[in-house]
Order: C-alpha cells, then sequence, then structure tokens
C-alpha cells in the first residue's frame, strides 16, 4: 500500500516569502501526484497534479510542484506567498491503476500574516 | 465547481442512534468516495464505490456501511453512532482515466 508524507504540519510565513512544503511518497510503482488546497470554511479543490511528462507542474494561483522520481518527492512551492494563500494543503499520490483511489497525507496548515 | 451536494450539512445525534448521510453526483462520474477529516488526520478514506451496487472498504471502515443503488447517490450509514465518529465527512467523486477528486462541501457531525 502507498503512504504520503507531509513534514511540515504548520508553517507561517509573512507575506512575499517564499513557499515550499514538502510531500514524500512510498510507492514501488507509476503514481499519479497531486496537491490539493482547503481554505477555511471550505471543501478541498485541486492545486495541481501530475500524471506524466514535464516533472515541473504549474497550477492555479501561482503555485507549482516539482516530481523527483530518485527522491520520491513531489514538493509544492510558490515564490511570493500572500495572505490569501492561508489555507491547509494537502499532498495525494494515486496509482496508475484502474481503482481511482488516492491517499492523503495528513495536510499542512499555511498561516501568512499580512 | 463539480455538481456535488452532500446532506446533511450539519448534523448532532446522540450515541447509539442510526445516521444515513447522503452524496449526490450530476457528473456522472464513476468513482464515489467517502473520507472523514480530523485534526492531525487528513484525510482517512472510508468507503468507495466503483459503480452501482460495486462498493469496497477504504483505511477506517469499521462502524461504517454504504450503498449506491443509482450513479448519482452514495450513502454513508453510522449503523450506532459512536462519540469518536464525530468528524466532518467528505464525498467525493472521480471519472475513469483522470483520478483528480472532486469534493463536495462537506457534512459536520457531532455525536454526543
Amino acid at each position: 500500500a502507498q503512504s504520503v508524507s507531509q513534514h511540515n504540519h504548520h508553517v507561517i510565513l509573512s507575506e512575499a516569502a517564499s513557499l515550499e512544503l514538502g510531500c514524500n511518497y512510498s510507492y514501488g510503482g507509476t503514481v499519479n501526484l497531486f496537491w490539493y488546497v482547503q481554505y477555511p470554511g471550505q471543501h478541498l479543490q485541486l492545486l495541481l497534479k501530475y500524471f506524466s511528462g514535464d516533472p515541473l507542474v504549474k497550477g492555479i494561483k501561482g503555485f507549482e510542484a516539482e516530481f523527483i522520481k530518485s527522491k520520491f518527492s513531489f514538493n509544492l512551492r510558490k515564490p511570493s506567498v500572500q495572505w490569501s494563500d492561508t489555507a491547509e494543503y494537502f499532498c495525494a499520490v494515486s496509482p496508475n491503476t484502474n481503482a481511482g483511489k488516492s491517499t492523503f497525507g495528513d495536510g499542512t496548515t499555511l498561516t501568512v500574516k499580512p | 465547481d463539480a455538481g456535488i451536494t452532500q446532506s446533511p450539512r450539519h448534523k448532532v445525534t446522540e450515541t447509539g442512534t442510526p445516521v444515513t448521510l447522503r452524496c449526490h453526483q450530476t457528473e456522472n462520474h464513476r468513482y464515489m468516495y467517502w473520507y472523514r477529516q480530523d485534526p492531525g488526520h487528513g484525510l482517512r478514506l472510508i468507503h468507495y464505490s466503483y459503480g452501482v451496487k460495486d462498493t469496497d472498504k477504504g483505511e477506517v471502515s469499521d462502524g461504517y456501511s454504504v450503498s449506491r443503488s443509482k450513479t448519482e447517490d452514495f450513502l454513508l450509514t453510522l449503523e450506532s453512532a459512536t462519540s469518536s465518529q464525530t468528524s466532518v465527512y467528505f464525498c467525493a467523486i472521480s471519472e475513469r482515466g483522470d483520478e483528480t477528486q472532486y469534493f463536495g462541501p462537506g457534512t459536520r457531525l457531532l455525536v454526543l
């Protein structure tokens, strides 16, 4: 079975600071990778995803993530955060099979101070 | 936003009572999921469905059952609610070939 580890449980940044959230997974086969975001009081929504091709993936709101296969990592980055980025961020992995199941990390809460 | 609704959105119940949560989709997606979200635990899969009347257990299925008699509806039942089942429950859908999951607005359940 696959597992996902998000090392940072809570990150606090000032506006304009750069962001990097770590995500590592364990699975022996081919995977699809996702970052979801949950703004306060809202449901999860997709931020970006990687299925194949260019390992540097760009998502909404200036976020990007890089898939490094040798490190089993899919870290999320943003060069300059805004107060509105305050949210909980979840990394998820889905084996490249027909099951459609994803395993989620425990989440990282990002607080951006104005 | 994907057409996913959950009902009820909030519920308070007492220990030992049965509770049914409903997820309804208008996207005709094949896969449907039920998760619970608890602080420090992220999202944990309770049950999922890969078609009408085809369901399987997730990692935290004890005390929960599901049914899917129509493509658009996925019901989660707590046969006898316990305080440990106090949580926020999210339904999600996805389609074969696109593993992206689309989430409903969630149901806050409090078991007293």
